[in-house]
């Protein structure tokens, strides 16, 4: 099986611009996780979607948001980026309520 | 806040078994304990989870103590591959709280 595939890989953007994430699951897998990785604030929880529906949503700013398509895919979204968003976002999936998640590689968000 | 203590750092000699220890003195009965590593700047990858039992898999073992307060994962012949940054997480199984808690791990150092 084909594992997690995120995209872009890399991104450049300014302040004050928006940018979309995406993510494809593992081929069968409903719920799919997002995090962010920052060197200061380590891997953080935002946000988990199970058959379109967030599930459970962690401790960012409504300025993330995501959401999951009926195939399982989902994106994230940021709007009005500050530098302090440069970070690498990482989205897991997992078959559904068995709990095991897999990761994807990562696109990694750079603000200017 | 994470659920765990580890050791910030750990040497390994090539060839070698890396044993990599967990505190979870707070553990709950449906909890579960996780093992996942982080090479640089790469996506976490699962390696193994178990409730109590000890638990082995081609990547490693889980040790799990009758108290279920600690654990060690164990990589039985460590490779210069295997210098990552080790993740323990306790995790409550299935339903919506399906959310990975990382704290900031054990930097595993292979060397030759």
């Amino acid at each position: 099986k084909a594992g997690v595939t995120q995209t872009p890989r890399y991104l450049i953007k300014t302040r004050g611009q928006q940018v979309t994430l995406s993510c494809s699951p593992i081929s069968g897998h409903r719920s799919v996780s997002w995090y962010q990785q920052t060197p200061g604030q380590g891997l953080q929880f935002l946000f988990e979607y199970f058959s379109e529906t967030q599930r459970n949503k962690g401790n960012f700013p409504g300025r993330f948001s995501g959401r999951q398509f009926s195939n399982s895919r989902s994106e994230m979204n940021v709007s009005t980026l500050e530098l302090g968003d440069s970070a690498l976002y990482l989205c897991a999936s997992s078959p559904g309520d068995e709990e095991t998640q897999y990761f994807g590689p990562g696109t990694r968000l750079l603000v200017l | 806040d994470a659920k765990t203590t580890q050791p910030t750092s750990m040497d390994c000699a090539e060839g070698r078994a890396a044993n990599l220890p967990c505190n979870h003195s707070t553990i709950s009965g449906n909890e579960y304990v996780y093992w996942y590593r982080q090479i640089h700047s790469q996506g976490p990858q699962y390696i193994i989870h178990g409730l109590k039992n000890n638990e082995t898999n081609e990547m490693a073992s889980l040790i799990i103590t009758e108290d279920r307060k600690s654990s060690t994962l164990i990589l039985p012949h460590a490779t210069l591959r295997d210098t990552a940054v080790y993740y323990c997480i306790v995790k409550y199984y299935g339903g919506s709280q399906g959310n990975l808690i990382f704290g900031k791990g054990t930097k595993l150092s292979v060397k030759p």
